[in-house]
């Protein structure tokens, strides 16, 4: 599989500032990465595609200029969430794709859970 | 139509019994599946993929698959209770990477 970490585990912020996390994959130059977001008892959302050095697919719905995604590198993704609001208060969880078993499998980081006030 | 279904529980199944864990999906063109186990308050973590017709074996998991049905379900043999968990099933989209996640199921083994 393939190693992913997210940084921080869980941010707490004031209305208004914006947050970044950050999806490292650790042992797999990865091209492409995911960004979801869950609410709870509910299942995993899809927000954007990621693909390194050109710009994010949103999916229909997310606000491309509140949640800015940066792939810069093939082991780096970042997700801003802009002038957040308490609504935006979820688990974000980062993927990327492929790894030395299987081109097309999504291996997860451990997610990031933002609570805004 | 949801694009992948699954029953969302809870199922509850004694210590030792066989888990059964089901999932459709819609997009007949659809090559790979996969299933995930997520802990509450953790992220998904990859059990087993399958792309072929039949069954495929890892351990105490089997993933089967049938195309024809539409079909792909988990069976999780001699549960137990750390197998209590929110079992998701994805669907790879038709010429696209990303994946379609049913709504899980969520298994609870009593001891």
């Amino acid at each position: 599989g393939a190693v992913v970490s997210q940084h921080p585990s869980w941010v707490i912020c004031k209305s208004g500032t914006s947050v970044k996390i950050e999806c490292r994959s650790l042992d797999f130059q990865a091209t492409t990465m995911f960004w979801y977001r869950q609410f709870p008892k509910q299942s995993l959302m899809l927000m954007a595609t990621s693909n390194e050095g050109s710009k994010a697919t949103y999916e229909q719905g997310v606000e491309k200029d509140k949640f800015l995604i940066n792939h810069a590198s093939l082991t780096l993704s970042t997700l801003t969430v802009t002038s957040a609001h308490p609504e935006d208060s979820s688990f974000y969880i980062c993927s990327v794709l492929g790894g030395v078993t299987s081109t097309d499998t999504q291996y997860f980081g451990p997610g990031t859970r933002l609570t805004v006030l | 139509q949801k694009e992948v279904e699954q029953n969302s529980g809870p199922l509850s199944v004694p210590e030792g019994a066989i888990a059964s864990l089901n999932c459709t999906y819609s997009d007949r063109g659809s090559q790979s599946f996969f299933w995930y186990r997520q802990y509450s308050g953790k992220s998904p973590e990859l059990i087993m993929f399958i792309y072929s017709n039949g069954d495929k074996e890892d351990g105490r998991f089997t993933a089967q698959l049938n195309k024809a049905s539409q079909y792909v379900s988990l069976l999780i043999r001699d549960s137990q209770p750390s197998d209590s968990a929110t079992y998701l099933c994805a669907v790879k989209v038709q010429g696209a990477q990303k994946l379609v996640f049913g709504q899980g199921t969520r298994l609870t083994i009593n001891p």
